[in-house]
């Protein structure tokens, strides 16, 4: 079973639509959580940290619920330029200090 | 910042080969990460080190994948006697030392096997 696991997409949604992508984690040691937005043929970049109780930047917002080992991005009002993969990432201590990726989830915002 | 930076950007040679990738990383980040890329995946990881200690390695995907970081500073990758299958994007991230610090990644370098 993979550490991080996410639906991979992918997801076609119309401009100004809100969509939400899900993510599992399976190593309950992990501590900290982030959300990676990957651009075609280029590097991950950070989209944002999740915290315990739910952060927002701007249009986005990030949900962790550790009883249920799972993380959320939701995005309102999509724009064109929000076209990209999400990568989801677990990540601690008691992981041996690694990063865990999930696969990705691809999404296309649609004129 | 001036951000993480890898060399060379692309990469094209013949299996049997060895091939060297090189990362710098922010200046004030202690942990250097290295992962690889295939299409359609996430990052890979593959080892890391705090300052020039390697503190995990099990994940390198072979023998004749190594890392070091001699000084604490830049990092390489060495892959000896490349296969086909070692086609891919090799990414190298940073971070400061500390829970929930996130990851910074380079351009990435992209090998190509003939």
């Amino acid at each position: 079973r993979k550490e991080v696991e996410q639906d991979p997409g992918p997801f076609n949604v119309p401009e100004g639509a809100t969509v939400a992508f899900n993510c599992t984690y399976s190593n309950s040691a992990s501590q900290s959580f982030f959300w990676y937005r990957q651009d075609c043929r280029k590097e991950p970049k950070l989209l944002m940290s999740v915290y315990s109780s739910g952060n927002e930047d701007g249009r986005f917002t990030a949900q962790l619920n550790r009883a249920s080992q799972y993380i959320s991005l939701l995005i309102r009002d999509s724009k064109l330029s929000d076209s990209a993969t999400y990568l989801c990432v677990a990540h601690g201590e008691g992981t041996g200090n690694q990063f865990y990726f999930g696969t990705g989830t691809s999404l296309t915002v649609i004129p | 910042d001036t951000g993480v930076s890898q060399d060379p950007r692309h990469k094209i040679t013949k299996r049997g080969q060895n091939v060297t990738f090189r990362c710098d990383p922010i200046s004030e980040h202690n942990r250097l990460y290295w992962y690889r890329q295939t299409l359609g995946q996430g990052p890979e990881f593959l080892t890391y080190f705090q300052n020039e200690a390697q503190l995990e390695k099990s994940r390198l995907l072979s023998d004749r994948f190594s890392a070091e970081r001699p000084k604490g500073s830049f990092s390489t990758l060495e892959i000896q006697r490349t296969e086909q299958g070692d086609s891919a994007m090799y990414l190298c991230a940073s971070s400061r030392w500390g829970g929930n610090q996130p990851q910074h990644f380079g351009d990435g370098t992209r090998l190509s096997i003939l």
